[in-house]
């Protein structure tokens, strides 16, 4: 079975800090990619890779930034923490370049006070 | 960029009765239709997809319809029991820029005992 790792479940921080929040999959997947889930607004899209140091941006990706340096590790990092980025991320990767299953962490829920 | 507007947000229905969630899509160019289902509380997992050349897929209970000139899918659950109960969400990704889903916002299924 596939198995793609969220570092956190819940993590609560503080306007301005820096946050890391970090997904591991354990299938050579190429595609990685940060969700972001909020109430009746479904998953949208933050970054995706396809590769290694290969990074896209989706369809929010203001006050967002990622990392790929290893091909099992991707790392989503919000450089100055919000409040409006308080929100449930998932993370999610899919192996092959058409349309490919999904396969979700569990989830962060990020808090930023 | 892609639009996908999904129908109703909330379903209740009584355990036995059939379910339908409707989804609407913008560009023609997208191929690719999967539908996920997320338990509370859990990661979101693939539950049945279609591509643009097929018109209908089953799998036991649920089944997925796309009409290409319309640009709509629906998916149909039929015989619903209590462990039905969940947020469905259908996506559509386009075939020039793989990998890139567009999600609806989900529908809230409460199947009634």
């Amino acid at each position: 079975d596939v198995k793609v790792t969220q570092s956190s479940r819940y993590l609560v921080k503080r306007t301005g800090e820096k946050v890391f929040l970090e997904c591991v999959q354990d299938m050579d997947h190429e595609n990685m990619f940060w969700y972001r889930q909020d109430p009746g607004l479904g998953l949208r899209l933050i970054y995706f890779s396809y590769d290694v140091k290969m990074k896209e941006k989706g369809d929010i990706p203001e006050g967002y930034s990622v990392s790929r340096e290893k091909k099992e590790r991707f790392s989503l990092i919000l450089e100055s923490a919000s409040t409006n980025q308080t929100s449930m991320y998932l993370c999610a990767s899919s192996f092959g370049r058409e349309g490919e299953k999904l396969f979700f962490g569990s989830g962060t829920q990020l808090s930023v006070l | 960029g892609e639009n996908v507007e999904q129908h109703p947000s909330t379903l209740s229905v009584q355990e036995g009765d059939s379910a339908v969630i409707k989804c609407t899509y913008s560009d023609s160019a997208s191929n690719y239709f999967p539908w996920y289902k997320q338990e509370l509380g859990k990661r979101p997992q693939l539950i049945i997809d279609i591509r643009s050349n097929v018109g209908e897929k089953k799998d036991q209970r649920i089944a997925v319809t796309l009409n290409k000139t319309a640009k709509h899918f629906s998916l149909h659950i039929t015989e619903t029991q209590p462990e039905d109960s969940a947020v469905y969400f259908c996506a559509a990704a386009h075939r020039y820029n793989f990998n890139k889903f567009y999600f609806g916002s989900g529908t809230k299924l409460n199947v009634k005992p």
